[in-house]
């Protein structure tokens, strides 16, 4: 079975602190690594990366992939309370319309 | 990026009942998906609804528990039905729109008494 792999799971940090979330793979042939962020219902798109070792930036946020080690991060700086969120790491498999790979998210909670 | 609403935002029913989700985008897209969200876990996908076709059921969810319907390339419902409290779940369409990104609905919140 494919799989997606987060970690760490969740956690804790002050506002203004860096965070990095990781996310490992296994599966070899996808079509597109995504990230999305999760407040309290709908899943929102943060970057979608296809090759390897080109940062995507957004704000405070950025991300990278690396097809080589099989995995991802995305780095949140100078974090706010509206950070806090559970993040997903998903892959865009490459069957014929790109099935979904869900990892199981990593809840970040920004305290004050 | 594709505008997508749907509608209950969330529901309160009691067990034996149904619930229609009405999932409506603002432009046409070929492929709309949905998802079932239980408490503290994942995504998990349902159904492939395309336009014209029947909708493609993932491995334990079937047509009689969860009909679907795509009458046209903006809008679709999915019911559940029978409802028992296991059912209680976030449910999300979702639509792949420009290449490989999919945008997800605002999500329907179920709670089943």
């Amino acid at each position: 079975e494919d799989k997606v792999v987060q970690s760490p799971l969740s956690l804790v940090v002050h506002e203004g602190d860096t965070v990095t979330l990781n996310c490992s793979y296994e599966v070899t042939n996808f079509r597109s690594l995504l990230w999305y962020k999760q407040e309290k219902k709908a899943p929102t798109f943060l970057f979608m990366l296809t090759s390897s070792g080109i940062e995507k930036k957004s704000g405070r946020l950025s991300s990278i992939l690396d097809k080589k080690e099989l995995f991802s991060i995305l780095n949140i700086t100078a974090t706010q309370t509206g950070d806090s969120a559970i993040y997903l790491c998903v892959l865009s498999l490459t069957d014929s319309w790109g099935k979904l790979q869900f990892g199981a998210g990593t809840q970040v909670v920004v305290t004050p | 990026s594709a505008v997508i609403s749907q509608k209950p935002s969330r529901d309160i029913c009691q067990r034996g009942t149904s619930l229609t989700i009405q999932c409506q985008v603002d432009s046409q897209v070929t492929m709309m998906f949905w998802y079932r969200q239980q408490p503290g876990q994942s995504l998990t996908l349902i159904a492939t609804a395309n336009q014209g076709s029947e909708a493609t059921y993932e491995s334990g969810f079937v047509i009689d528990k969860f009909p679907i319907s795509r009458p046209n390339l903006t809008f679709s419902t999915l019911t559940v039905s029978n409802m028992s409290p296991e059912d209680s779940s976030i449910y999300l369409c979702s639509v792949r729109y420009d290449g490989n990104t999919q945008y997800f609905g605002p999500g329907t919140r179920l709670t089943v008494l």
